[in-house]
C-alpha cells in the first residue's frame, strides 16, 4: 500500500534562517506531488506541484522553493524565512490519472519567530 | 484561474440534526469536486467526491449535490454525530492533463453538540 511521510512534524525557526521540509512517498511510482500551506483560519493554498523528477511548477510568488531530486521525494525550502512563512505545510500525492484522490502527509507546523 | 468560495465558515448543530455546507466555483470547465475532512491536528482526508457528469452522490449519511449551471455544489450530512465535528474543505479541479490541480475553499468548522 502507498504511504506518505513528511517531517518534521513541528518546527520553530528564527527569522532569516533556512528551511528544509522533506516528503517521501512509498508504494507507488511517478506520483504527482504537491506542497500546500494552510494558514490559521484559512483554506489550503497550493504552493508547488510536480509531475516528475526536476519538474516543479509554482503557483504563487513567495519566499519558498521546491525541488524533486528523486521520483518519490519532494522538498520545500527557503533560504531566509520570514514571519509570514509561519503556517501548516502539507505535502500530498496523487496518481497520474485525472480526478483521483489526493493523499496528504501528516503536515509540518512551522512557526517563525 | 479557478476560485472556490465556501460557506458557512462555522456551523454548529445538535446531534441528530442535518448539516449543509455550500461551495461555489468560478471555472465552468472544472469537472471534479472532492470534499475533505480534517480533524483537529490531523491531515485532510477524502470523504466523498463527485464528477461533473453526475448530479448527486450519496454514501451512507453523507451526500454531495452538484449544480453545473449555477456552478455550486453542496455537502449534506444527515443524522450528525459528535465524531462528525471537524473542518470540511470543498475543492474544484479543472480538467488538466496528467495531474489534478485542486483549488480548495476556505473550510467550514462543523461542531456537533451531543
Amino acid at each position: 500500500s502507498q504511504t506518505i511521510h513528511q517531517w518534521p512534524a513541528t518546527l520553530v525557526q528564527p527569522v532569516g534562517s533556512p528551511l528544509s521540509l522533506e516528503c517521501t512517498v512509498e508504494g507507488t511510482s511517478n506520483p504527482n506531488l504537491y506542497w500546500y500551506r494552510q494558514a490559521a483560519g484559512r483554506g489550503l493554498q497550493l504552493l508547488f506541484y510536480s509531475v516528475g523528477i526536476g519538474q516543479i511548477s509554482s503557483e504563487v510568488p513567495q519566499n519558498l522553493s521546491a525541488s524533486r531530486p528523486q521520483d518519490r521525494q519532494f522538498i520545500l525550502s527557503s533560504k531566509k524565512l520570514l514571519l509570514s512563512d509561519s503556517g501548516f505545510y502539507l505535502c500530498a500525492w496523487s496518481g497520474g490519472q485525472l480526478n483521483t484522490e489526493a493523499f496528504f502527509g501528516q503536515g509540518t507546523r512551522l512557526t517563525v519567530v | 484561474g479557478e476560485n472556490v468560495e465556501q460557506h458557512p465558515s462555522t456551523l454548529s448543530v445538535q446531534e441528530g440534526d442535518s448539516a449543509v455546507i455550500k461551495c461555489t466555483y468560478s471555472d465552468s470547465a472544472s469537472n471534479y469536486f472532492p470534499w475533505y475532512k480534517q480533524e483537529l491536528g490531523k491531515r485532510p482526508q477524502l470523504i466523498i467526491d463527485i464528477r461533473s457528469n453526475v448530479g448527486e452522490k450519496k454514501d451512507q449519511r453523507i451526500a454531495v449535490t452538484l449544480n453545473k449551471t449555477a456552478k455550486h455544489f453542496s455537502l449534506h450530512i444527515t443524522e450528525t454525530q459528535p465524531e462528525d465535528s471537524a473542518v470540511y474543505f470543498c475543492a474544484a479541479s479543472p480538467p488538466l492533463t496528467g495531474f489534478q490541480k485542486l483549488v480548495f475553499g476556505t473550510g467550514t468548522r462543523l461542531l456537533v453538540s451531543p
